[in-house]
């Protein structure tokens, strides 16, 4: 399957400030990744669906304007948390799909922000 | 109520024990079911897929889907410490990527 890496691992961040999370897909190409964030023993909950070449799709409720995502490359997305708060704390993964028939999603480490 | 329901548990058991875990669903567009398994603060990780119901097995694994009672299961048969994380039961209909994911179970295999 296809190796996932986000970085950083973990940030904090004072509140109001800005955080940028990475996330590459280090031996595939993707058009599409997505994603998630989960609070603790919480679901994973999809955020966004990030768009290589045009606009992230983003899940009902999802503020567009304050989780900025940005498919750069068929190997990179960034999700920016703007304007931070301490009830963005959570724990945000990545995850490419497999491609073709294949369903799975391969999911990346996460990445652990807190906010100050 | 939630499309995915998932008791969070946490479940203890003895090493070797056989573990259950169950997840039920609402929606009957689900095809395909999956379980990932998710140490503590890392990414899961696709252990089984199933499409429509019937049973699947992979060593130790066995993951069991019935869409009649929209019910699906992972048992884990001589279960270790190792197997202790947190089992995310995910669905996905026909079309597209979205996955739903259950809130997951915790798992504690003692010695």
């Amino acid at each position: 399957g296809a190796v996932v890496s986000q970085h950083p691992s973990w940030v904090i961040c004072k509140s109001g400030t800005s955080v940028k999370i990475e996330c590459r897909s280090l031996d595939f190409q993707a058009t599409t990744m997505f994603w998630y964030r989960q609070f603790p023993k919480q679901s994973l909950m999809l955020m966004a669906t990030s768009n290589e070449g045009s606009k992230a799709t983003y899940e009902q409720g999802v503020e567009k304007d304050k989780f900025l995502i940005n498919h750069a490359s068929l190997t990179l997305s960034t999700l920016t948390v703007t304007s931070a708060h301490p009830e963005d704390s959570s724990f945000y993964i990545c995850s490419v799909p497999g491609g073709g028939t294949i369903v799975e999603q391969y999911f990346g480490p996460g990445t652990r922000l807190t906010v100050t | 109520q939630k499309e995915v329901e998932q008791d969070p548990g946490p479940l203890s058991v003895p090493e070797g024990a056989i573990v259950s875990l169950n997840c039920t669903y609402s929606n009957s567009a689900f095809q395909y079911f999956m379980w990932y398994r998710q140490y503590s603060r890392k990414g899961p990780e696709l252990l089984m897929y199933t499409y429509s119901s019937g049973n699947k097995e992979d060593g130790r694994f066995t993951a069991q889907v019935d869409k009649s009672s929209k019910y699906i299961s992972l048992f884990i048969r001589d279960s270790q410490p190792s197997d202790s994380a947190t089992y995310l039961c995910a669905m996905k209909k026909g079309g597209g990527n979205k996955l739903t994911f259950g809130t997951g179970t915790q798992l504690k295999v003692e010695l």
